[in-house]
């Protein structure tokens, strides 16, 4: 069964730097990769998806991740962190049979001004 | 705004009462899916449906029981919950279960409190 790790429960940046939040996903098929994010009291909302197109993906609010297969790494960037961008990351996983979706533990970011 | 609600927002159950959480989407989804998310831990799938079939019960105690009307309503009773139980409880839908480069869209969830 696949499954994802993110590194890092709680990643800080000041406002203006990068942001890397990190993904490594174990599978024995071709995954279909997801990053959600989850603002306080709120759901998850999708931010990118790798589906096997192109391996540099671009998401909203700034963010993009890129797909490695040799490193099987799906990490999430963003070039300048903003406070809006406080929030918790999901790294996530499926077969191509979407039968079973898996999500990483998640990470916190905080955003110092 | 996902298109997927769920009330109520917030629920404090004692461990003998009987409860129901209530899910709605108006995206025309044939999917639904209920999630546990506790603190420090990855969101666990507790159960599927799919054109209103249960398709996955993930070891969930009988404690939990859902029941899926139609396509668009998604429900969760509760009956003798422990103080284990109290986590947010996350409602989903997608377009279809089994196609897995489609993403599921969130509900806000129900913060459940069991004393």
């Amino acid at each position: 069964a696949q499954s994802v790790t993110q590194l890092g429960s709680h990643v800080s940046v000041s406002e203006g730097a990068l942001v890397l939040l990190r993904c490594n996903y174990s599978s024995s098929v071709p995954p279909y990769l997801f990053w959600y994010v989850q603002y306080p009291n709120q759901g998850l909302q999708l931010l990118l998806k790798y589906t096997s197109a192109a391996t540099l993906v671009k998401g909203i609010n700034g963010f993009e991740a890129e797909f490695k297969k040799s490193e099987t790494s799906f990490h999430l960037t963003k070039p300048s962190a903003h406070m809006s961008d406080a929030a918790e990351y999901f790294c996530a996983v499926s077969d191509q049979d979407g039968n079973d979706m898996r999500f990483g533990a998640g990470t916190r970011l905080t955003v110092k001004p | 705004e996902t298109g997927v609600t769920q009330t109520p927002r917030h629920l404090v159950m004692g461990m003998t009462n009987k409860k129901s959480l209530k899910c709605e989407q108006h995206l025309g989804h044939n999917a639904m899916y209920w999630y546990k998310q506790s603190a420090k831990k990855p969101l666990e799938l507790m159960f599927v449906y799919n054109f209103k079939e249960q398709t996955e019960n993930n070891s969930v105690p009988s404690r939990f029981s859902p029941e899926c009307p139609n396509s668009s309503h998604l429900f969760l009773h509760l009956h003798t919950l422990q103080p284990e139980d109290s986590a947010l409880y996350l409602c989903a839908s997608s377009p279809f279960y089994g196609t897995g480069k489609l993403e599921a869209f969130f509900g806000q969830g129900t913060r459940l409190t069991v004393v």
